[in-house]
């Protein structure tokens, strides 16, 4: 498989449940990234990481816990999620330091619905 | 101030009309312009970069850089029914830091 695979594509949670997102990029991209996309706002950037060191954390609650194990996998791990949750969780990769030439590649996300 | 500003839209267009996609930013920082489009139910996908100021076609599609107004442009002629999608610009600073700033994303629809 190609490209940037995410899984789940859809997932439904309680509030008081505890799940992963993973991601899986097979480009040899040093960089991955999550971002949150909610309707009518830019992408809002969470985490990066750079060869498997977060670089950035952009003021995520910590319900909200990201694992970078290799420079190919990438989780978002989820527990007591609120409902302003619920958005599109888009995994991205990059070469680190060249990504304003060639940009990211993206994932078809996750939909998460906390109910 | 937002640093990326796009207007959501949505855009309604009659097939084979000339679309113009439009962002303003306010970091004169910025050097690397790019276009993504997202299909529903789809991640974003890079259609477009540019480098600094100027013009840059590939098909059917135009971007434009105006640094000088710090506007951003993506023209689609002769427009179709699959053009139909979520646009988004992005921009980055020279040697690009890992991180690119997205606008919201403009929807449109192109109708037969």
């Amino acid at each position: 498989e190609t490209g940037v695979t995410q899984t789940p594509r859809h997932l439904v949670m309680g509030m008081t449940n505890k799940k992963s997102l993973k991601c899986e990029q097979h480009l040899g991209h040093n960089a991955m990234y999550w971002y949150k996309q909610s309707a009518k706002k830019p992408l809002e950037l969470m985490f990066v990481y750079n060869f498997k060191e977060q670089t950035e954390n952009n003021s995520v609650p910590s319900r909200f816990s990201p694992e970078c194990p290799n420079s190919s996998h990438l989780f978002l791990h989820l527990h007591t999620l609120q409902p302003e949750d619920s958005a599109l969780y888009l995994c991205a990769s990059s070469q680190a330091v060249r990504a304003g030439i060639y940009g990211y590649t993206f994932g078809s996300g996750t939909r998460l619905t906390v109910v | 101030q937002k640093e990326v500003e796009q207007d959501p839209g949505p855009l309604s267009v009659p097939e084979g009309a000339i679309v113009s996609l439009n962002c303003t930013y306010s970091n004169s920082a910025f050097q690397y312009f790019m276009w993504y489009r997202q299909y529903s139910r789809k991640g974003p996908e890079l259609l477009m970069y540019t480098y600094s100021s100027g013009n840059k076609e590939d098909g059917r599609f135009t971007a434009q850089v105006d640094k000088s107004s710090k506007y951003i442009s993506l023209f689609i002629r002769d427009s179709q029914p699959s053009d139909s999608a979520t646009y988004l610009c992005a921009m980055t600073f020279s040697g690009g830091y890992n991180k690119l700033i997205f606008g919201a994303g403009t929807r449109l629809a192109v109708h037969p």
